[in-house]
This record gives C-alpha cells, sequence and structure tokens, in this order.
C-alpha cells in the first residue's frame, strides 16, 4: 500500500461528459503529480501541484484541468470526453517537488463509451 | 528533452532463468535520477530502485540487481531465477532535478512473462 488514495478506482462515461478524479496524497507528502497511461500514448506526466499551486505542466489537454486543495488532496478534470480519454489515471505523490521517489496510487481506470 | 528507450517490448522465459531487461536515456541534465517500477496485472505501479546520477555503484536487492553505466547512458535490471510472480510490465523512468519540477520521463515498458 502506497499511502496514495484515488477514487473512482473505475469510471465508465459517454463521449462529450465530464468526470472528476480524486487524488488524496500520502500523509505529509505536499506534492501531488498526475500521469495518464494509455495504449497510444503510454505513461505520460500531465501535471504537478505544491502545496495548492501549479508546479509543473506535461502533456495535458485544454480540456483537461486539476487543483489541489487546502487539504492537499487533488483533481483531475477531464471535460467533453473524446474515445481517446479511454486511459488509466495515476495520481502520485512525494514530501516536496524536489524529493524522489513518487509514490503511485492504484490508479482510476476511465473507459469512454 | 528527456527520453528513455526501453526496446524489448516482452521478453518471455521459463521460471529459473536470469533475465536482463535493458533501459537507455537520454538527458541534458547533469543531476538525474534514473527509477524502475513494476506494474503487476493488477494495475498499480510499485517503486522497485531509484539511482542519482552521481552514484555508478551496481545494486543488489535479493534476486533482483541493476547496472547503472553513465558511460553508455544505460540502467539495466537483471532479475535472477525468475519466478512466475516476476510477471509484470516494468517500466523504466528519468528524472531530472531542477525548478521545473521533477516529473518522471517513463519508457514504453517491457512485458515480461515468467513461464513455469
Amino acid at each position: 500500500d502506497s499511502g496514495v488514495t484515488q477514487t473512482p478506482k473505475h469510471l465508465i462515461t459517454a463521449t462529450g461528459q465530464r468526470v472528476t478524479l480524486r487524488c488524496s496524497p500520502r500523509s505529509g507528502d505536499l506534492s501531488v503529480y498526475w500521469y495518464q497511461q494509455s495504449l497510444d500514448q503510454g505513461l505520460q506526466f500531465l501535471i504537478q501541484y505544491y502545496n495548492g499551486e501549479e508546479r509543473a505542466k506535461g502533456n495535458i489537454l485544454e480540456r483537461f484541468s486539476a487543483q489541489q486543495f487546502p487539504d492537499l488532496h487533488s483533481e483531475l478534470n477531464l471535460s467533453s470526453l473524446e474515445l481517446g480519454d479511454s486511459a488509466l489515471y495515476f495520481c502520485a505523490s512525494s514530501v516536496s517537488p524536489d524529493s524522489q521517489p513518487q509514490h503511485f496510487g492504484d490508479g482510476t481506470r476511465l473507459s469512454i463509451l | 528533452a528527456q527520453k528513455v528507450t526501453q526496446a524489448q517490448t516482452e521478453i518471455s522465459v521459463v521460471e529459473k532463468e536470469d533475465v536482463t531487461l535493458d533501459c537507455v536515456y537520454e538527458t541534458r541534465d547533469t543531476t538525474y535520477y534514473l527509477f524502475w517500477y513494476k506494474q503487476p496485472p493488477s494495475g498499480e505501479l510499485v517503486f522497485l530502485i531509484r539511482r542519482n546520477s552521481f552514484d555508478e555503484q551496481n545494486e543488489i536487492s535479493g534476486r533482483y540487481s541493476w547496472n547503472f553505466q553513465k558511460s553508455t547512458s544505460s540502467f539495466n535490471f537483471t532479475i535472477t531465477a525468475s519466478q512466475v510472480v516476476d510477471s509484470a510490465v516494468y517500466f523504466c523512468a528519468l528524472s531530472g532535478l531542477n525548478n521545473a519540477g521533477n516529473m518522471l520521463t517513463f519508457g514504453g515498458g517491457t512485458r515480461l512473462m515468467v513461464k513455469p
């Protein structure tokens, strides 16, 4: 158990819809990362937050947004969903923006029908 | 830009065989970290090891060993006396150390199948 909690574990929805993925970091970790694992793109970094502020941005689509709340949990919002958004979305956390390793949650599997 | 290449997409071995998973990386950073993660069929990502670019000592942990060679930009992973439970996808990853963040750049993964 990594200590990183992601909900829900599975999500099935239709094209055009909007979903929210939630992540609670390990106790004491201030930095949260989101990654997407798809068949086409592999595992790729989306976005990083540290103590509520955006720290780094990767290949995140404009239809996607994220935030980190004062209690340090984070949400990834995906809107106008397309079939290609079907993927496993991972959240990871670390103590600080520069610390390693990143500990990963079990992921949220998103299926777009 | 950073890049990680795992040329072996799939490897199949028989139990008790030794197997080496290759990883080659590219980075302009002078300081960086290298990682290996395991993704079993259940889907979670399990951290296995982190190496600092300053430390080229090989590491052994039980049946697992890692060979870091800066001269060839490689960070290979060997499983000795493989077991069926080792069947998984293994990812090599790279992280820089800079103010722009320390996100992980992953390789494409190597699917290891260990047959009884």
